[in-house]
């Protein structure tokens, strides 16, 4: 049973545009979530996180926006760039728990 | 500060051979995990530890053994490799400091059992 969802397997979207990847999790526990960007062949590297007693984070051209009674977070892209394709994580975790990750979203930029 | 250290960073093994991967960080960091990664699959926790001397199973140790002597290094052994082992193999270190937490990973060790 997955616990962090990411239900878009790849998602493409216009260079200069909003990209928008969606994570779903189940376990109402999780108190700290957070995205990962990752190249082929290489390790993937933390993005941005946030806390459940948040609801918005933002990074530069990074916000991760939490909607806690729907158990959704989505994190924009804003404007999206050639180098932002990638495989994005979302990632949730319970106190001193594991870190439990969705299946990945690879993010194509379209020129 | 090198980060987060894999070693091998490419290995072939037969089945039923044996091997350990390296994880290394000089970040002082107590949590380390080692995780897989499978296409369509993301990543999956193998093993991971909230301190030295401490381990606990992850959502796929089947295979796996793991060790955590010395803070800064995290052990992967595999002691009867198989070919559903074939994978890559990631591990990360993680600091958390209030509501602030960041995970940290390694390159990648590219794993191939025959």
């Amino acid at each position: 049973d997955q616990q962090v969802k990411q239900n878009s397997p790849s998602l493409s979207v216009q260079e200069g545009r909003i990209s928008i990847l969606n994570c779903d999790y189940t376990n109402s526990m999780f108190d700290y979530f957070l995205w990962y960007k990752k190249y082929p062949a290489e390790g993937p590297t933390f993005l941005i996180s946030i806390s459940s007693i948040k609801d918005k984070n933002e990074d530069g051209r990074f916000t991760v926006f939490l909607n806690k009674s729907a158990k959704h977070l989505s994190l924009h892209i804003v404007p999206s760039q050639p180098g932002d394709s990638a495989v994005y994580f979302c990632a949730a975790s319970e106190g001193d728990d594991k870190i439990i990750f969705g299946k990945g979203t690879r993010l194509h930029i379209l020129p | 500060n090198a980060g987060v250290t894999q070693t091998p960073k490419f290995r072939v093994l037969k089945t039923g051979q044996s091997m350990t991967l390296l994880c290394a960080q000089d970040m002082n960091h107590e949590y380390m995990y080692w995780y897989r990664q499978d296409p369509g699959m993301g990543l999956r926790l193998i093993h991971y530890s909230v301190g030295e001397g401490t381990t606990a199973k992850g959502e796929v140790p089947d295979g796996y053994n793991v060790s955590r002597l010395k803070k800064q290094n995290f052990l992967l052994g595999l002691e009867s490799a198989a070919p559903s082992q074939t994978s890559v193999y990631f591990c990360a270190s993680t600091i958390r400091w209030g509501y602030q937490e960041t995970q940290y990973f390694g390159p990648g060790t590219r794993l191939l059992v025959l």
